[in-house]
Protein backbone atom coordinates (compact mmCIF):
# COMPACT_ATOMS: atom_id res chain seq x y z
CA UNK A 1 0.00 0.00 0.00
CA UNK A 2 1.18 3.71 -0.92
CA UNK A 3 1.39 5.16 2.87
CA UNK A 4 0.91 9.20 3.51
CA UNK A 5 2.08 11.16 5.60
CA UNK A 6 0.78 14.93 6.43
CA UNK A 7 2.61 17.33 8.45
CA UNK A 8 1.95 18.86 10.57
CA UNK A 9 -1.07 16.71 12.33
CA UNK A 10 -2.18 20.17 13.73
CA UNK A 11 -1.55 23.81 13.52
CA UNK A 12 -2.59 26.84 14.89
CA UNK A 13 -2.62 30.27 13.05
CA UNK A 14 -4.08 33.64 12.83
CA UNK A 15 -6.55 34.82 10.71
CA UNK A 16 -5.39 36.21 7.64
CA UNK A 17 -2.29 33.97 7.89
CA UNK A 18 -0.97 31.94 4.76
CA UNK A 19 -1.36 28.32 5.87
CA UNK A 20 0.62 25.46 4.02
CA UNK A 21 0.52 21.29 4.45
CA UNK A 22 2.58 18.71 3.14
CA UNK A 23 2.01 14.97 2.07
CA UNK A 24 4.34 12.96 0.98
CA UNK A 25 4.06 9.57 -0.33
CA UNK A 26 5.99 6.69 0.00
CA UNK A 27 6.02 6.21 -3.74
CA UNK A 28 5.65 8.10 -6.68
CA UNK A 29 2.21 8.89 -7.74
CA UNK A 30 2.71 11.10 -10.37
CA UNK A 31 0.35 13.66 -9.57
CA UNK A 32 -2.78 11.69 -8.93
CA UNK A 33 -3.27 13.60 -5.47
CA UNK A 34 -6.88 14.94 -4.00
CA UNK A 35 -7.20 17.19 -0.85
CA UNK A 36 -10.33 17.56 1.27
CA UNK A 37 -11.05 19.85 4.21
CA UNK A 38 -13.61 18.29 7.07
CA UNK A 39 -15.44 20.09 9.93
CA UNK A 40 -16.66 18.30 12.65
CA UNK A 41 -19.56 15.76 12.28
CA UNK A 42 -19.33 16.76 8.83
CA UNK A 43 -18.54 14.44 5.50
CA UNK A 44 -15.51 15.23 3.61
CA UNK A 45 -15.34 18.34 0.96
CA UNK A 46 -13.05 17.89 -2.30
CA UNK A 47 -10.73 20.93 -2.61
CA UNK A 48 -8.45 19.82 -5.36
CA UNK A 49 -7.73 17.14 -7.52
CA UNK A 50 -4.73 15.88 -9.54
CA UNK A 51 -2.73 17.59 -7.58
CA UNK A 52 -3.55 21.31 -8.26
CA UNK A 53 -7.08 21.66 -10.32
CA UNK A 54 -9.36 23.26 -7.91
CA UNK A 55 -12.75 21.78 -7.87
CA UNK A 56 -15.59 23.88 -9.16
CA UNK A 57 -16.73 25.94 -6.29
CA UNK A 58 -13.91 26.01 -3.98
CA UNK A 59 -12.71 29.43 -2.93
CA UNK A 60 -9.29 30.38 -5.11
CA UNK A 61 -7.75 30.94 -1.67
CA UNK A 62 -6.51 27.24 -1.71
CA UNK A 63 -4.32 26.05 -3.93
CA UNK A 64 -2.31 22.65 -4.34
CA UNK A 65 0.91 22.11 -5.75
CA UNK A 66 3.59 19.74 -6.26
CA UNK A 67 4.41 15.84 -7.82
CA UNK A 68 5.80 12.55 -7.36
CA UNK A 69 5.99 12.12 -3.73
CA UNK A 70 6.15 15.34 -2.43
CA UNK A 71 2.59 17.97 -1.98
CA UNK A 72 1.41 21.25 -0.15
CA UNK A 73 -2.23 22.22 0.24
CA UNK A 74 -1.93 26.26 0.95
CA UNK A 75 -4.52 28.33 2.07
CA UNK A 76 -3.51 31.75 0.96
CA UNK A 77 -5.15 34.14 4.23
CA UNK A 78 -6.81 31.63 6.55
CA UNK A 79 -10.45 33.06 7.67
CA UNK A 80 -12.29 31.44 10.53
CA UNK A 81 -14.47 28.90 8.41
CA UNK A 82 -11.15 26.93 7.68
CA UNK A 83 -10.89 25.60 10.66
CA UNK A 84 -11.31 21.95 9.71
CA UNK A 85 -9.16 18.70 9.31
CA UNK A 86 -7.50 18.43 5.82
CA UNK A 87 -6.77 14.86 4.51
CA UNK A 88 -4.65 14.05 1.05
CA UNK A 89 -5.90 10.65 -0.83
CA UNK A 90 -3.52 9.27 -3.40
CA UNK A 91 -6.06 7.88 -6.95
CA UNK A 92 -2.49 6.43 -8.14
CA UNK A 93 -2.78 2.97 -6.96
CA UNK A 94 -5.37 0.65 -5.43
CA UNK A 95 -6.04 0.61 -2.49
CA UNK A 96 -6.58 4.17 -2.59
CA UNK A 97 -5.14 5.59 1.02
CA UNK A 98 -5.42 8.94 2.84
CA UNK A 99 -3.28 10.67 4.86
CA UNK A 100 -3.78 11.01 8.95
CA UNK A 101 -5.42 14.37 8.49
CA UNK A 102 -4.28 17.72 10.01
CA UNK A 103 -5.87 19.96 11.89
CA UNK A 104 -6.40 23.35 11.81
CA UNK A 105 -7.24 25.82 14.18
CA UNK A 106 -7.94 29.43 14.25
CA UNK A 107 -5.76 31.23 17.02
CA UNK B 1 -27.46 19.30 -6.93
CA UNK B 2 -26.60 15.50 -6.44
CA UNK B 3 -27.57 13.92 -3.16
CA UNK B 4 -26.25 10.80 -1.87
CA UNK B 5 -28.44 9.69 1.45
CA UNK B 6 -26.58 6.15 3.93
CA UNK B 7 -29.21 4.05 5.52
CA UNK B 8 -29.09 1.18 7.33
CA UNK B 9 -28.93 -0.24 10.74
CA UNK B 10 -27.24 1.82 13.34
CA UNK B 11 -26.06 -1.39 15.33
CA UNK B 12 -24.70 -4.60 14.38
CA UNK B 13 -23.87 -7.54 16.52
CA UNK B 14 -20.65 -9.33 16.53
CA UNK B 15 -20.07 -12.04 13.15
CA UNK B 16 -23.22 -10.21 11.44
CA UNK B 17 -23.22 -8.60 7.96
CA UNK B 18 -23.38 -5.16 8.13
CA UNK B 19 -25.78 -3.50 5.18
CA UNK B 20 -26.25 -0.37 3.58
CA UNK B 21 -27.45 1.52 1.21
CA UNK B 22 -26.71 4.94 -0.62
CA UNK B 23 -29.73 6.56 -2.27
CA UNK B 24 -28.20 8.91 -4.86
CA UNK B 25 -30.70 11.52 -5.65
CA UNK B 26 -30.66 15.03 -8.15
CA UNK B 27 -29.40 14.80 -11.38
CA UNK B 28 -26.95 12.10 -11.19
CA UNK B 29 -28.12 8.13 -11.01
CA UNK B 30 -26.52 5.17 -11.31
CA UNK B 31 -27.48 4.62 -14.42
CA UNK B 32 -25.01 7.31 -15.35
CA UNK B 33 -21.17 7.19 -16.56
CA UNK B 34 -19.83 7.45 -13.07
CA UNK B 35 -18.56 5.27 -10.27
CA UNK B 36 -19.50 4.91 -7.08
CA UNK B 37 -17.93 4.18 -3.44
CA UNK B 38 -17.34 3.66 0.38
CA UNK B 39 -15.15 5.03 2.44
CA UNK B 40 -15.20 5.04 6.41
CA UNK B 41 -13.61 6.69 9.62
CA UNK B 42 -13.66 5.03 12.55
CA UNK B 43 -14.61 7.49 15.71
CA UNK B 44 -11.66 10.01 16.09
CA UNK B 45 -9.70 8.71 13.19
CA UNK B 46 -8.78 8.70 9.75
CA UNK B 47 -10.56 8.22 6.47
CA UNK B 48 -10.04 4.72 4.83
CA UNK B 49 -10.99 3.51 1.53
CA UNK B 50 -13.31 0.52 0.91
CA UNK B 51 -14.08 -0.24 -2.52
CA UNK B 52 -15.48 1.48 -5.63
CA UNK B 53 -18.12 0.04 -7.87
CA UNK B 54 -17.00 1.19 -11.74
CA UNK B 55 -19.68 2.43 -14.54
CA UNK B 56 -17.94 -0.31 -16.00
CA UNK B 57 -19.42 -2.52 -13.24
CA UNK B 58 -16.52 -4.01 -12.21
CA UNK B 59 -15.60 -3.42 -8.23
CA UNK B 60 -12.03 -2.98 -6.61
CA UNK B 61 -11.89 -3.70 -3.35
CA UNK B 62 -9.66 -2.81 -0.44
CA UNK B 63 -7.48 -5.74 0.61
CA UNK B 64 -8.08 -5.69 3.96
CA UNK B 65 -11.49 -5.75 3.38
CA UNK B 66 -12.05 -8.02 0.46
CA UNK B 67 -13.15 -11.15 1.80
CA UNK B 68 -15.88 -9.38 3.73
CA UNK B 69 -16.84 -7.22 1.14
CA UNK B 70 -19.54 -6.66 -1.24
CA UNK B 71 -20.56 -3.70 -3.24
CA UNK B 72 -23.18 -3.45 -5.23
CA UNK B 73 -25.89 -1.84 -7.81
CA UNK B 74 -30.06 -1.63 -7.87
CA UNK B 75 -30.25 0.77 -10.84
CA UNK B 76 -34.00 0.70 -11.12
CA UNK B 77 -33.88 2.10 -7.31
CA UNK B 78 -31.07 4.67 -8.06
CA UNK B 79 -29.06 2.85 -5.00
CA UNK B 80 -26.00 1.00 -4.45
CA UNK B 81 -25.00 -1.24 -1.05
CA UNK B 82 -22.58 -2.38 1.03
CA UNK B 83 -22.49 -5.50 3.02
CA UNK B 84 -19.77 -6.49 4.77
CA UNK B 85 -19.95 -10.09 7.05
CA UNK B 86 -18.13 -11.14 10.15
CA UNK B 87 -17.88 -7.44 11.33
CA UNK B 88 -15.87 -6.75 14.91
CA UNK B 89 -15.75 -3.77 17.45
CA UNK B 90 -12.76 -2.56 14.41
CA UNK B 91 -15.71 -2.26 12.25
CA UNK B 92 -17.24 0.75 14.08
CA UNK B 93 -17.34 3.77 12.61
CA UNK B 94 -18.81 6.33 10.48
CA UNK B 95 -19.86 5.12 6.80
CA UNK B 96 -19.83 7.47 3.99
CA UNK B 97 -21.06 6.77 0.49
CA UNK B 98 -19.71 8.95 -2.62
CA UNK B 99 -19.34 9.46 -6.13
CA UNK B 100 -16.38 8.83 -7.93
CA UNK B 101 -15.73 11.28 -11.20
CA UNK B 102 -13.10 11.18 -13.37
CA UNK B 103 -11.91 14.08 -15.57
CA UNK B 104 -8.75 13.85 -17.72
CA UNK B 105 -5.88 16.71 -16.99
CA UNK B 106 -3.18 17.91 -19.50
CA UNK B 107 0.19 19.55 -17.23
CA UNK B 108 3.30 19.52 -17.70
CA UNK B 109 3.71 15.65 -17.04
CA UNK B 110 1.26 14.67 -19.84
CA UNK B 111 -2.03 13.68 -19.71
CA UNK B 112 -3.60 11.71 -16.58
CA UNK B 113 -7.48 10.75 -15.49
CA UNK B 114 -7.80 11.64 -12.38
CA UNK B 115 -10.48 10.36 -9.88
CA UNK B 116 -11.96 11.66 -7.18
CA UNK B 117 -15.25 11.78 -4.49
CA UNK B 118 -16.76 14.51 -5.47
CA UNK B 119 -19.86 14.13 -3.42
CA UNK B 120 -20.22 12.42 -0.29
CA UNK B 121 -23.20 11.46 1.77
CA UNK B 122 -23.64 12.98 5.42
CA UNK B 123 -22.10 9.48 6.94
CA UNK B 124 -24.29 6.81 8.95
CA UNK B 125 -22.30 5.66 12.53
CA UNK B 126 -22.34 2.15 12.76
CA UNK B 127 -21.49 0.31 15.57
CA UNK B 128 -20.50 -3.25 16.47
CA UNK B 129 -21.67 -4.93 19.75
CA UNK B 130 -23.29 -7.13 21.79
Amino acid sequence: DIQMTQSPSSLSASVGDRVTITCRTSQSIYSYLNWYQQKPGKAPKLLIYAASSLESGVPSKYSGSGSGTDFTLTISSLQPEDSATYYCQQGYDTPWTFGQGTKVEIE
Amino acid sequence: QVQLQESGPGLVKPSETLSLTCTVSGGSSTRSSYSWGWIRQPPGKGLEWIGTLFDSGSTNYNPSLKSRVNISVDTPKNEFSLKLTSVTAADTAVYYCARLSSKSVVGWFGELLAEYFDYWGQGTLVTVSS
